[in-house]
């Protein structure tokens, strides 16, 4: 079955660090591949997503990931990090189950930047 | 852009008793989706909700527990029934827009259930 993992579930980092999330995905086929955000008290946002193309994407405030194929990984990853970056992180993967595409969630990583 | 209402947000309910949630698009959708989200977890989908006939459950979720209407292309409702503290969770629901990327989802704010 498809799965994605996400290494980290709890981050720490103080403002201007940089920041590198892990994700990795269980799945043969064509994927398409979301980083949403959930800052607290708000919904879920959409972050950045591939599709195909370059696979170094860049997202909204500053964030990007790079999709290797080779090792089914989709990392995010931000230069420096600011105070107003906490949040939970989720990868996902859109991928082909059942006949349908169906979005599957990593566990979430919350991040918590001091400072 | 495009709005995703979910009510109630949050509702406190007793054990036994039934909650009905609601998601209204403000724009043409082509897939409505249910998810939940536990205390400290991650989401899992529930069912995707068909217009017009019965949803698509996951597995590890029944129609008899939670069932889910879709009368047209805007609107649907997630059940929770017969409740236990065990569903207490956020509901949220998911749509992909007509006029929007086709393999993108968002996502509404979610209804926050705490069942006593």
């Amino acid at each position: 079955a498809q799965s994605v993992s996400q290494h980290n579930h709890h981050v720490i980092l103080s403002e201007a660090a940089s920041l590198e999330l892990g994700c990795n995905y269980s799945y043969g086929g064509t994927v398409n591949l979301f980083w949403y955000v959930q800052y607290p008290g708000q919904h879920l946002q959409l972050l950045l997503k591939y599709f195909s193309g370059d696979p170094l994407v860049k997202g909204i405030k500053g964030f990007e990931a790079e999709f290797i194929k080779s090792k089914f990984s989709f990392n995010l990853r931000k230069p420096s990090v600011q105070w107003s970056d906490t949040a939970e992180y989720f990868c996902a993967v859109n991928a082909r189950s059942g006949g349908y595409n169906k979005l599957i969630f990593g566990a979430g990583t919350r991040l918590a930047v001091h400072p | 852009s495009a709005v995703i209402s979910q009510k109630p947000s949050r509702d406190i309910c007793q054990r036994g008793t039934s909650l009905t949630i609601q998601c209204q698009v403000d724009s043409q959708v082509t897939m409505m989706f249910w998810y939940r989200q536990q205390p400290g977890q991650s989401l899992t989908l529930i069912a995707t909700a068909n217009q017009g006939s019965e949803a698509t459950y996951e597995s590890g979720f029944v129609i008899d527990k939670f069932p889910i209407s879709r009368p047209n292309l805007t609107f649907s409702t997630l059940t929770v029934s017969n409740m236990s503290p065990e569903d207490s969770s956020i509901y949220l629901c998911s749509v992909k827009f007509v006029a929007l990327p086709q393999n993108i989802q968002y996502f509404g704010a979610g209804t926050r259930l705490s069942v006593l």
